[in-house]
């Protein structure tokens, strides 16, 4: 079955403790991007990749960092959460660079930082 | 950065038929996505046009007019398991999309 994995689902951690947040996917999809959701602000992109090892910002990237060494996974990581990085977080993945193509999402992870 | 607009809450009744709508800046345009997302789950692809015209698809339609920078999701026989966000999303090109804050739709029996 094509699909995208996050982990995990939900998370409560406090400031400043690092943690990751694992994609990956098993349609063979070049183009993977991060997402969070707010309450009345849509989905913002944090980062996308474009291939193994080729990534590149989105609109909020601000203490975010991802890497992308191997084409299924594209973990998303937090090196020193804040509160207001609380929000429910997508992985999508799509085959298309150009943006022409349907993305396919994980199931979220709601993360709580206190 | 591009706008999009789209109404925050719409209220329908079972088997009905119901149109939202969504506009957005026209520069650099390569396509036109709908998709649609429950409550706390992932957004699913609904739809996606890239020229003028109707695209249809089972009881879901979507339009787009590329000129006025227009487009609106028909949905047909609306059922209760269509209760649910619908988020119109705009393609700008070379990585560049840009999602709109969703449309909750309430299907009322």
């Amino acid at each position: 079955e094509a699909q995208v994995t996050q982990n995990p689902r939900y998370l409560i951690t406090v400031t400043g403790k690092k943690l990751t947040v694992t994609c990956s996917q098993n349609m063979n999809h070049e183009y993977m991007s991060w997402y969070r959701q707010d309450p009345g602000l849509g989905l913002r992109q944090i980062y996308y990749s474009m291939n193994v090892e080729v990534t590149d910002k989105g609109d909020v990237p601000e203490g975010y960092k991802v890497s992308r060494k191997e084409k299924r996974n594209f973990p998303l990581i937090l090196e020193s959460p804040s509160p207001n990085q609380t929000s429910l977080y997508f992985c999508a993945s799509s085959r298309s660079r150009g943006g022409s193509a349907e993305a396919f999402f994980g199931q979220g992870t709601r993360l709580t930082v206190v | 950065g591009q706008n999009i607009d789209q109404p925050t809450e719409m209220t329908a009744t079972e088997g009905a038929i119901v149109q939202i709508n969504c506009t957005y800046q026209t520069s650099g345009f390569n396509g036109l996505f709908w998709y649609q997302q429950h409550a706390g789950e992932a957004p699913t692809f609904l739809s996606y046009n890239v020229l003028d015209g109707l695209e249809e698809k089972g009881r879901f339609s979507s339009f787009l007019s590329r000129s006025k920078g227009y487009s609106y999701l028909l949905l047909k026989e609306l059922q209760m398991k269509d209760s649910a966000s619908y988020l119109c999303v705009h393609s700008g090109g070379y990585q560049k999309v840009t999602f709109g804050t969703g449309t909750k739709l309430q299907v009322i029996p």
